[in-house]
């Protein structure tokens, strides 16, 4: 147990949609980045949010945003979804910016 | 393009065999190493971290990792594996800011 939690843990949504991925972070954690991880890849980098300001953001569109939350929660939105955009999505919380990270266990999102 | 290199997709090994994991990265200057395993039906989890120090740096469950700057490395080790040590393992960099980037992973499978 990392003490991150996701939700949905699956979720099957239309080309098109709009969808809401959440997590609640361990507390205490003031960062939390968000990870895209296609089948036999590794976890891609999509941003970061420290105290919940956008801290940086990797090589994915706009229609890929977020929101962290005073609570410790956050969520990762994805608008105009494309077939592509089906994977795992992991998020994880870290003490600081740059040390470990502590993964949830992720949310499998399929795109039809 | 800034990239992290795991040399093995797949390994298959019997109990109580070495195991060497390659993982090359491709920036110079300061960076935060980590290895993270995911254990099936698990989240990803630490296994161990270089930030500075003693280039060889230990882990749990008897994994070590060697930080090697003239060659960009970071491999991972275990003299003894286990058949619970069968796993995805990955390797990730950070080099001091917001984005940690992840190796594409390797799978190990180890019989028994």
């Amino acid at each position: 147990e990392t003490g991150v939690t996701q939700s949905p843990t699956h979720l099957i949504k239309t080309r098109g949609q709009q969808v809401t991925l959440r997590c609640s972070s361990q507390s205490g954690h003031n960062t939390v980045s968000w990870y895209q991880q296609a089948l036999g890849q590794g976890p891609q980098f999509i941003f970061q949010y420290y105290r919940e300001e956008e801290n940086g953001r990797g090589n994915f569109p706009p229609r890929f945003s977020g929101l962290q939350f005073p609570n410790y929660s956050s969520e990762l939105n994805v608008n105009a979804l494309e077939l592509d955009d089906s994977a795992l999505y992991l998020c994880a919380s870290s003490p600081e910016v740059n040390t470990e990270a502590f993964f949830g266990q992720g949310t499998r999102l399929t795109v039809v | 393009a800034q990239s992290v290199s795991q040399h093995n997709h797949h390994v298959i090994l019997s109990e109580a065999a070495s195991l060497e994991l390659g993982c090359n990265y491709s920036y110079g200057g300061t960076v935060n190493l980590f290895w993270y395993v995911q254990y099936p039906g698990q989240h990803l989890q630490l296994l161990l971290k270089y930030f500075s120090g003693d280039p060889l740096v230990k882990g749990i469950k008897g994994f070590e990792a060697e930080f090697i700057k003239s060659k960009f490395s970071f491999n991972l080790r275990k003299p003894s594996v286990q058949w619970s040590d069968t796993a995805e393992y990955f390797c990730a960099v950070n080099r001091g800011g917001f984005k940690t980037i992840f190796g594409a992973g390797t799978r190990l499978f180890v019989k028994a």
